[in-house]
């Protein structure tokens, strides 16, 4: 079964800082991996995605995840946060193929301070 | 606009009421899934369709859940006799799907949140 770990139910950034939010993934067989964004209220929104190929995906808003085998991370990064940014985000798995369950991680609340 | 859409978006009912949620996905998209999210937890698994058929449910869904996709268009999720632990956000998404199969991107609506008294 797939299943991701985020690390770290809250972070908190500057305003202008590097935004990363960590997630691992534990899969069998080479998956599919996504980050989506929940803003207070609305549904969640597909921020990027990794379908095996290239293994540093951009996504909108500046945002990009970096998918590394050896240590079975896909974590996100932004060079600089912006106030917009505060939001729910969330790291996926599904398998690759045919159907896929995508079965999502806890969570991570960012808060970017002005 | 034509997102995938749900309603109601907020129900409150007395425990042992049976409550019904619709969503409508995005016309084109031939997969429909339900999810269940909890404060402070991310979407669970509930059931997937694809059209009208309903090919897997979640351990999650006790035989007091039901869903259906009539005609493989918009789909109903009924809880009966509803209890407090019910209370929740259900959310639906659906995808598109090729002959080989679909990357996983699901479009969400907004949900439909139970409190369950």
């Amino acid at each position: 079964a797939q299943s991701v770990t985020q690390l770290g139910s809250h972070v908190s950034v500057s305003e202008g800082a590097l935004v990363l939010l960590r997630c691992n993934y534990s899969s069998s067989v080479p998956p599919y991996l996504f980050w989506y964004v929940q803003y207070p209220n609305q549904g969640l929104q597909l921020l990027l995605k990794y379908t095996s190929a290239a293994t540093l995906v951009k996504g909108i808003n500046g945002f990009e995840a970096e998918f590394k085998k050896s240590e079975t991370s896909f974590h996100l990064t932004k060079p600089s946060a912006h106030m917009s940014d505060a939001a729910e985000y969330f790291c996926a798995v599904s398998k690759t193929g045919g159907y896929q369950k995508v079965t999502f991680g806890t969570g991570t609340k960012l808060q970017v301070i002005p | 606009d034509t997102g995938v859409s749900q309603d109601p978006r907020h129900k409150i009912t007395k425990r042992g009421q049976n409550v019904t949620f619709r969503c409508d996905p995005i016309s084109e998209h031939n997969r429909l899934y339900w999810y269940r999210q909890t404060l402070g937890q991310g979407p669970e698994f509930l059931t997937y369709f694809q059209n009208e058929a309903q090919l897997e449910k979640s351990r999650l869904l006790s035989d007091r859940f039901s869903a259906e996709r009539p005609k493989g268009s918009f789909s109903t999720l009924e809880i009966q006799r509803t209890e407090q632990g019910d209370s929740a956000m259900y959310l639906c998404a659906s995808s598109l799907a090729t002959g080989t199969g679909n990357t996983g991107e699901l479009f969400f609506g907004e949900g439909s949140r139970l409190t369950v008294l």
